[in-house]
């Protein structure tokens, strides 16, 4: 029934591992986003993938990659956790728009990440 | 500066009030969106608007795209409202980037 799923909904681990979030969509969208909100709430975009294809990619460390194994599914990799990667992750999903727009955009529960 | 400037940043009303806020923006935009992240951190989409005027319920949103400015209004306020609301917009030319201001924490008391 959930529109834009993700799992883990909250992480904590330790500084260096690796981890992953995954994010699912069941709206038929062909649109998919990762963003962080940092502690102050600041919502900033990190990648969006249209049809697979990486359309957004923001200045973000490369130990950060994001996959998309079909139009449905938009993975987060993280690897080598850093302290300052704390913070919630949200997905979220659309429709891209003719003119190159977004449609109104779904978000996902979101995911607490604590590296410790 | 940010892209996006959301005014005020914290706004207590009483039950029943009538409620603006405000944003800004100095870039070119294709649209602007108004979202509303609950209490309990899940973020919800409330309009999407490119020019004019979008009403739902007791929420309105305006946007004047020559002074760059949109506002969200609630009327009638209840405890049930008391959120953060975040003002963000899709730049001009960038597929579906979305820039966000830092979000207005409104507190409906009774």
């Amino acid at each position: 029934d959930t529109a834009v799923s993700q799992t883990p909904k909250y992480l904590v681990t330790q500084m260096g591992n690796d981890k992953s979030i995954k994010c699912e969509q069941n709206l038929g969208h062909d649109t998919m986003y990762w963003y962080k909100q940092d502690s102050k709430k600041f919502l900033k975009i990190m990648f969006s993938y249209n049809n697979k294809e990486l359309i957004i990619n923001e200045t973000v460390p490369n130990r950060f990659s994001p996959k998309s194994p079909d139009k449905a599914h938009l993975n987060l990799h993280i690897n080598s956790l850093e302290l300052g990667d704390s913070a919630v992750y949200f997905c979220a999903s659309s429709h891209r728009l003719e003119y190159g727009g977004t449609d109104t955009q779904y978000f996902g529960p979101g995911t607490r990440l604590t590296v410790l | 500066k940010n892209e996006v400037e959301q005014s005020p940043q914290n706004l207590t009303a009483q039950e029943g009030e009538f409620i603006t806020i405000n944003c800004s923006y100095s870039v070119g935009i294709s649209a602007l969106h108004w979202l509303q992240q609950h209490p309990g951190g899940g973020i919800v989409s409330l309009f999407m608007l490119s020019s004019g005027k979008k009403k739902h319920g007791r929420l309105i949103a305006t946007i004047n795209i020559q002074e760059k400015h949109s506002s969200l209004h609630i009327t009638a306020s209840h405890p049930r409202d008391s959120a953060v609301y975040i003002c963000a917009v899709t730049l001009a030319g960038t597929a579906s980037k979305l820039t966000f201001g830092t979000g207005t924490r409104l507190q409906v008391t009774l």
